[in-house]
């Protein structure tokens, strides 16, 4: 069984730039989850959708958008960059929302 | 909201020495979950405690939970190598521990 993918692995962007990761996860699974993973703050919760909803939101500004597909697949998009997004981007996906979550390899994103 | 704290943060053990991450949380939650992480890798997934009293062993680890202290235990017995990764626990899926960074010396 294929485990959580995640897309791409690396990325380079430059301040006001935007970016689009993401995240396919175990088939079968509906719910995906977004972290992000820096050094100072450590794991933060970004979102958390179930079958193309979004069911829960962290405490992260209007730039940090997400969705889900029908096919379960997850996107989200950062716009205007900023240095302080550079982070480990990290996605979540289990069965339902309280089932055990499996994570995928991250995105390490670079604002310079 | 739920807050959750590790400690410690920094572990520095011998090999063959046990010892105990503690993980404490806030308000009520109905699981909580411990994962692994090695540098520069993805978080892995070691156990799921699901009520009171639960106890989980896989190898050299072994977890607890006591829903009504909050607390949870990750108790690491005749440390190895091997086992030297930063351990997360999750008082409920979205939320995280700092996170506790254990090195294992020979």
């Amino acid at each position: 069984k294929a485990g959580v993918t995640q897309t791409p692995r690396y990325l380079i962007k430059t301040r006001g730039q935007q970016v689009t990761l993401s995240c396919s996860p175990i088939s079968g699974h509906r719910s995906v989850s977004w972290y992000q993973q820096t050094p100072g703050q450590g794991l933060q919760f970004l979102f958390e959708y179930f079958s193309e909803t979004q069911r829960n939101k962290g405490n992260f500004p209007g730039r940090f958008s997400g969705r889900q597909f029908s096919n379960s697949r997850s996107e989200m998009n950062v716009s205007t960059l900023e240095l302080g997004d550079s982070a480990l981007y990290l996605c979540a996906s289990s069965l339902s929302n309280y089932n055990e979550q499996f994570f995928g390899p991250g995105t390490r994103l670079t604002v310079l | 909201e739920l807050k959750v704290e590790q400690n410690p943060l920094f572990l520095s053990m011998q090999e063959g020495k046990n010892y105990t991450i503690y993980c404490n949380y806030s308000t009520t939650s109905d699981r909580l979950y411990w994962y692994r992480q090695d540098p520069g890798k993805s978080l892995e997934s070691l156990f799921v405690l699901l009520s009171n009293g639960a106890v989980k062993q896989e190898g050299r680890l072994m977890a607890s939970l006591d829903t009504k202290a909050r607390l949870s235990t990750l108790h690491i017995t005749a440390a190895v190598h091997d086992l030297s990764a930063t351990y997360f626990c999750a008082g409920s899926r979205l939320t995280f521990g700092e996170g506790t960074q254990l090195t294992v010396n020979p």
